[in-house]
């Protein structure tokens, strides 16, 4: 267990629609990142936040947005979607002023648009 | 050009055989070079990282960097079934991270 919670596991929704995954970092950990993880693509990073702020961005798309709260959970709202969009979205958190690429995931959002 | 290109595989070896996973990148500026393990339907894992040229080893794992050449591989000596999974690349600076598409290792008993 790597300690960071993400929340739904599955999720099936349908093109057009809304969904809000959630992530819970490792405790003490201030940085999380979003991956999108599909078949053909591999782990592609679409945002980092530290301590509330962004960080980083990715290929994020534009329907896509995310946030961090002041508990340090992480949002991630997917708009508009499209079957595209079917994919395993991870979420890490990394130690406080980590820089050595240790990176703990959780088990992921599997994401079904139908 | 990706940052990172990973050899696809799927690989499928016997039970004590060597795997040798490898990688390469496109930009010298990278400094951290990683190895992800990833079971199927779980989270990727970090299973070893370096900062330099050079052998870097764990138990009966072995990462390798060779910053000349840009290549980055991934030794497995006496590989076990429970070796079995998807093995990912990373490479970073600063704070982005970018991930090798994946290669799927069967070890067969």
């Amino acid at each position: 267990d790597s300690g960071v919670t993400q929340t739904p596991k599955h999720l099936i929704t349908a093109t057009g629609q809304r969904v809000t995954l959630r992530c819970s970092p490792r405790s003490g950990d201030l940085s999380v990142y979003w991956y999108q993880q599909s078949l053909d693509q591999g782990l592609q990073f679409l945002i980092q936040y530290y301590n509330g702020e962004e960080r980083a961005k990715g290929n994020i798309l534009e329907r896509f947005s995310a946030q961090q709260f002041p508990d340090l959970h992480s949002e991630l709202n997917l708009s508009s979607l499209e079957l595209g969009d079917s994919a395993l979205y991870f979420c890490a958190s990394s130690p406080r002023g980590a820089r050595t690429g240790e990176l703990f995931f959780g088990e992921g959002s599997r994401l079904t648009v139908l | 050009q990706k940052e990172v290109e990973q050899d696809p595989g799927p690989l499928s070896v016997p039970e004590g055989a060597i795997v040798s996973l490898n990688c390469t990148y496109s930009n010298s500026a990278f400094q951290y070079f990683m190895w992800y393990r990833q079971y199927s339907r779980k989270g990727p894992e970090l299973l070893m990282y370096t900062y330099s040229s050079g052998n870097k080893e764990d138990g009966r794992f072995t990462a390798q960097v060779d910053k000349s050449s840009k290549y980055i591989s991934l030794f497995i000596r006496d590989s076990q079934p429970s070796d079995s999974a998807t093995y990912l690349c990373a490479i970073g600076m600063g704070n982005q991270f970018y991930f090798g598409t994946g290669t799927s290792l069967t070890v067969i008993p």
